[in-house]
């Protein structure tokens, strides 16, 4: 069974440039959430997608967005890029909330 | 405020000896408890979870003890191989919602 799928696996940026990255969750899957990983946050919780419907979302700027297909595929945006926008980006899927997430390999976006 | 907090940053162990990574959460509504590895380049690997109706879960070599009373859960690796050498997380979510919140890491490095 192929795992958690994120593309690009790297991005680079300038400020004030936007950017969308992808993921393609296990199948099957249909709760898609993202995370943003950094040295000095961590793991930070971005929002978490169901059945194309946002249930759940952390303490990030309106900047961030994203939306998922019918087909669970899920995208994440973000508009007007800041130098500290530059992370890791984890995308994590499960069958249902509760149950265990699994991670993709992440897009690590660097912001110039 | 942090929900779920992590200690030791860092660890450093002899080949065969026990890794011992502990957590302390706030959240009492919390009621699933993963750990995670991660390797450079990769994303966070689920090594093992527990929900709180048991004190304790063995996989192979690694072991959740978990003490609902003093809201503290812990990680040990018994017989600690150069292989484990990792950053652990450990995590806290709630059975409704999908938003998990993570602990800081533990950077583990097994000597040879």
């Amino acid at each position: 069974k192929a795992g958690v799928t994120q593309t690009p696996r790297y991005l680079i940026k300038t400020r004030g440039q936007q950017v969308t990255l992808s993921c393609s969750p296990i199948s099957g899957h249909r709760s898609v959430s993202w995370y943003q990983q950094t040295p000095g946050q961590g793991l930070q919780f971005l929002f978490e997608y169901f059945s194309e419907t946002q249930r759940n979302k952390g303490n990030f700027p309106g900047r961030f967005s994203g939306r998922q297909f019918s087909n669970s595929r899920s995208e994440m945006n973000v508009s007007t890029l800041e130098l500290g926008d530059s992370a890791l980006y984890l995308c994590a899927s499960s069958l249902m909330a509760g149950q265990p997430q699994h991670f993709g390999d992440g897009t690590r976006l660097s912001i110039l | 405020q942090q929900q779920v907090k992590q200690s030791p940053q860092s660890l450093i162990v002899q080949k065969g000896g026990i890794s011992i990574i502990n957590c302390a959460y706030e959240n009492t509504a919390f009621d699933y408890f993963p750990w995670y590895q991660q390797f450079p380049g990769k994303g966070p690997a689920l090594l093992i979870a527990i929900r709180p109706d048991v004190s304790e879960k063995k996989e192979g070599r690694f072991t959740i003890s978990f003490n609902k009373s003093a809201k503290q859960f812990s990680l040990h690796i018994m017989d600690s191989q150069p292989g484990d050498s990792a950053t652990y997380f450990c995590a806290a979510s709630w059975a409704t919602g999908n938003q998990f919140y993570f602990g800081t890491g533990t950077s583990l490095t097994v000597i040879p």
